[in-house]
């Protein structure tokens, strides 16, 4: 079936470095592709999306980078600051079968992101 | 303007007890859904409704049953729990057609013993 998953399950930074939390996908068809924070005993927060027609976007501090060719997803926060430590789900919507949207979303594993001071 | 609210924040029921989760948001989105977590796995989706007056399952509807109340509304109920359902249950809702941005409430927390 289709999945999203994740390389890492945790990823250690020091303070003011840049982080790159990676998420593989598998259905090349899907159209949108998203990334969302959780917080310890929070629900998940959206961060950025990137459409499949596009292969960078950038907000603020984070940008997240789309390689078709190898089913590849990446957000890259900047100067990571310890309000960045957080699980870290990327996702995917993926078409109906008719070929339009969906109202679905499918979630990746999560990547943990730890800021040590 | 409180989001995506939810009640209970905890719950523990015993095998074969039901009980009904709640979902309300206040930010007229016409979207709505029900996601479990379970621990070290991402969310993965029940039931949603895209507008009011349609529900339709998701990944894993087995043993649930969801209503749409109104357009602010949506319950989650457990006819029959079993511990296969313990689990942190997040609602969220979206504008039609944003289903990837979509708005989370704080979760409950449900045991099943």
């Amino acid at each position: 079936g289709e999945s999203v998953g994740l390389h890492l399950p945790t990823l250690s930074v020091q303070e003011g470095d840049n982080s790159i939390i990676n998420c593989a996908y598998s259905n090349s068809a899907s159209d949108y592709f998203i990334w969302y924070k959780q917080e310890s005993g929070k629900g998940p927060q959206f961060i950025i999306d990137i459409r499949s027609n596009m292969d960078k976007r950038q907000g603020q501090r984070v940008t997240v980078l789309l390689n078709k060719t190898v089913k590849h997803l990446s957000l890259q926060i900047a100067a990571t600051q310890p309000g960045d430590s957080a699980v870290y789900f990327c996702a995917e919507n993926p078409p109906s079968k008719y070929g339009g949207a969906t109202n679905k979303l499918i979630f990746g594993t999560g990547t943990l992101l730890a800021v040590q001071p | 303007n409180a989001g995506v609210t939810q009640t209970p924040k905890f719950q523990v029921l015993k095998t074969g007890q039901s009980m009904t989760l709640q979902c309300a948001q206040d930010m007229n989105h016409n979207s709505m859904y029900w996601y479990r977590q379970d621990p070290g796995m991402g969310l993965r989706l029940i039931y949603y409704s895209a507008s009011e007056g349609t529900t339709d399952k998701g990944e894993v509807p087995n043993g649930y049953n969801v209503s749409r109340l109104n357009k602010r509304e949506f319950s989650l109920r457990l006819e029959s729990a079993a511990p296969s359902q313990t689990s942190v249950y997040f609602c969220a809702s979206s504008e039609y057609g944003t289903a990837y941005e979509q708005y989370f409430g704080p979760g409950t927390r449900l045991t099943v013993t």
